[in-house]
């Protein structure tokens, strides 16, 4: 699987956009992006995925550039809830020998203030 | 639908004790996971089961051993547990022909002293 680059931590206000971008040069044709988070001490949820088109669903938004080698995950209106660890994954998407096992980085640290 | 759960939510060990974490889900899922997770680290993947009846290694299973009891029940055996063992360990679940969401469980905290 690739690897994935993503900044150590990030601040937003709430109530505004928070756009979390995420690094995946070498990305291969078949593998999707992934986005979880971590609200402290919780088991990791599942946020959005994609392979290339812009995906949005009730939580977030997720932008794949057309090259496919970096994404960016937004959070439209951010809460106090929102702040959280939250990961960028690359995998193969589909059934795989592998078990469809996720690989974690150490994310990106997301602080929403007021 | 409780989802995966995991018990205990905490325990403390002594160095050489053995323990059982124990994992279910009722989501019908045929896929489960065990991860760890250290301080300010991501999750590491210690073993799977792609589907009942069948276990394999992750990235760090060494002191470790599972059990894929039935289709619902996951568990992970410490034999002997050390100091580097302690950390937060989570049970995930994934309906196989779905490969988007893995739930997870709430964790269990475990000490080793």
């Amino acid at each position: 699987d690739a690897k994935t680059t993503q900044p150590t931590s990030m601040d937003c206000a709430e109530g505004r956009a928070a756009n979390l971008p995420c690094n995946h040069s070498t990305i291969s044709g078949n593998e999707y992006v992934y986005w979880y988070r971590q609200i402290h001490s919780q088991g990791p949820q599942y946020i959005i995925h994609g392979l290339k088109n812009n995906e949005t669903n009730e939580m977030a938004s997720l932008i794949i550039t057309e090259d496919r080698k970096s994404s960016t995950l937004i959070l439209p209106h951010a809460t106090l809830r929102d702040t959280a660890v939250y990961y960028c994954i690359v995998r193969v998407g589909g059934v795989t020998g592998g078990g469809n096992k996720l690989t974690f980085g150490t994310g990106t640290q997301l602080k929403v203030e007021l | 639908n409780a989802g995966v759960t995991q018990t205990p939510k905490f325990q403390v060990l002594k160095t050489g004790q053995s323990m059982t974490l124990q994992c279910a889900q009722d989501m019908n899922h045929n896929s489960m996971y065990w991860y760890r997770q250290d301080p300010g680290m991501g999750l590491r993947l210690i073993y799977y089961s792609a589907s009942e009846g069948t276990t394999d290694k992750g990235e760090v299973p060494n002191g470790y051993n599972v059990s894929r009891l039935n289709k619902r029940e996951f568990s992970l055996r410490l034999e002997s547990a050390a100091p580097s063992q302690t950390s937060v360990y989570f049970c995930a679940s994934m309906r196989q022909v779905s490969y988007n969401e893995q739930f997870f469980g709430p964790g269990t905290r475990l000490t080793v002293l």
